[in-house]
């Protein structure tokens, strides 16, 4: 069964330092998405991506916060310049419908972050 | 603001027959989904239920009331397996991709 596939599966950094956040959504589908999860918490809506551009996003994504699909398959989240509270554990998500059909998003297993 | 809540922990035996709520106050509504998520995993797709009533999918059935502003997933003949945890999630308009997810349920399932 095809899957969204992420890496790292953790990842360690300073405060200050740039970290890009690697996922690979399933091979047909159109739009793709970025969650975050700070640990025992709901897991939080960052930005939604089709058609190469940005279709939505939260009030967490600021300027810190970039997405790209660099080529045909890869999907990435760029933080710019971590802070402490960046540390969560971020899931990217695909889907091949949009909202008129139900909400079947898929996740992949998530990177954690973890900001020194 | 927006708000989806949802009991924090609920706990049953194999077998059993287990109902977890989801209360909402949105600004908007379209269309209710639950999500699994074991520990350390990632949240898997459940249900949706757009419209008033119950839909069911094998063991699992969600059920929605959008004049309560109130849904449920019902889980039955429960297994070890289904030990994990369980989130509401909203849209609160047409046309959004964001989903508001609830608080989330810990199910604790036992032998």
């Amino acid at each position: 069964e095809p899957e969204v596939t992420q890496t790292p599966s953790h990842q360690v950094t300073q405060m200050g330092q740039e970290v890009i956040l690697r996922c690979v959504p399933i091979s047909n589908h159109l739009y793709f998405y970025w969650y975050r999860q700070i640990l025992g918490q709901k897991v939080e809506f960052l930005v939604s991506f089709y058609n190469n551009e940005i279709s939505e996003k939260s009030e967490i994504f600021d300027d810190q916060f970039s997405v790209e699909r660099p080529d045909g398959s890869n999907f990435t989240l760029k933080i710019r310049s971590t802070k402490l509270e960046d540390s969560a554990m971020y899931f990217c998500a695909s889907s091949d419908t949009r909202r008129p059909n139900g909400d079947t998003q898929y996740f992949g297993p998530g990177t954690r972050l973890t900001v020194l | 603001g927006q708000s989806l809540e949802q009991p924090s922990e609920v706990t049953a035996v194999e077998g059993a027959i287990v109902q977890i709520n989801c209360t909402y106050q949105t600004s908007g509504f379209y269309g209710l989904s639950w999500y699994q998520q074991h520990d350390g995993g990632a949240p898997t797709f459940l249900s949706y239920n757009a419209l008033d009533g119950l839909e069911e999918t094998g063991r699992f059935s969600s059920f929605l009331s959008r004049s309560d502003s109130y849904g449920y997933l019902l889980l039955q003949e429960l297994q070890m397996k289904d030990s994990a945890s369980y989130f509401c999630a909203v849209r609160d308009r047409q046309g959004t991709d964001k989903l508001i997810f609830g608080t989330g349920t810990r199910l604790q399932v036992f032998p």
